[in-house]
């Protein structure tokens, strides 16, 4: 298995919804992330875990909180966002090889919060 | 600080003709450095990379690119484009130790003419 996946693909939901985003990979990386992406600019990195704790959080607002269950899933979870929040929201994880890392993204989930 | 310039903020080709996407670097150390596509709606598929050793870096589907220390640049070719190149495409230098920390270019969007 060498892909990261994520669900769902596609997610409407009101300002007052709680929801959650899951990304999953078997690949036995151990650093995982998000990342933010709005229409037609480079991904924004949110938050990265390392060996299933939390390394990295890139002042993101607390209405976002990740979750790393194990090392093979990362959940983002959404509670009453805004609009502004709609955006493709990509979970990628890394292989580090001699102190060499490269990521590996998955397909995204596309958000509309409305 | 590492920061990314992609200067061409949108190139069209005409089919079989030849691509060079230009991606300039300014980092302090020896940078590693990466090249993603993304097609419309999808998550980033890695290219190819460079983190040491010989200048030129084959990727996949037919994509290389040249690492230029004096110029900083590392900019991607590929000979003969097909259609389905058309996409967006991001350069990114990482830090050699956490490529969670990478900081990408703000893209080049790939228009491919018949």
């Amino acid at each position: 298995d060498t892909e990261v996946t994520q669900t769902p693909k596609h997610l409407v939901m009101g300002m007052t919804n709680k929801k959650s985003l899951k990304c999953e990979q078997h690949m036995g990386h151990r650093a995982m992330y998000w990342y933010k992406q709005k229409a037609k600019k480079p991904p924004e990195l949110m938050f990265v875990y390392s060996y299933e704790k939390l390394s990295i959080n890139e002042s993101v607002p607390s209405r976002f909180s990740p979750e790393c269950p194990n090392s093979s899933l990362l959940n983002l979870h959404l509670h009453a966002l805004q609009p502004e929040d709609s955006a493709l929201y990509l979970c990628a994880s890394s292989l580090t090889n001699r102190g060499q890392e490269t990521q590996y993204f998955g397909p995204g989930t596309r958000l509309l919060v409305l | 600080a590492q920061s990314v310039t992609q200067p061409d903020i949108h190139i069209t080709v005409s089919e079989g003709a030849s691509l060079e996407l230009r991606c300039n670097y300014s980092y302090g150390a020896t940078p590693y450095l990466f090249w993603y596509v993304q097609s419309p709606g999808q998550g980033l598929q890695l290219l190819l990379k460079y983190f040491s050793g010989d200048t030129l870096v084959q990727g996949i589907k037919g994509f290389e690119a040249e690492f230029k220390r004096s110029q900083s640049s590392f900019n991607l070719r590929k000979p003969s484009v097909h259609w389905s190149d058309a996409a967006e495409y991001f350069c990114a230098v990482g830090l050699n130790t956490n490529a969670g920390k990478s900081t990408f270019g703000d893209g080049t969007t790939l228009t491919v003419k018949p």
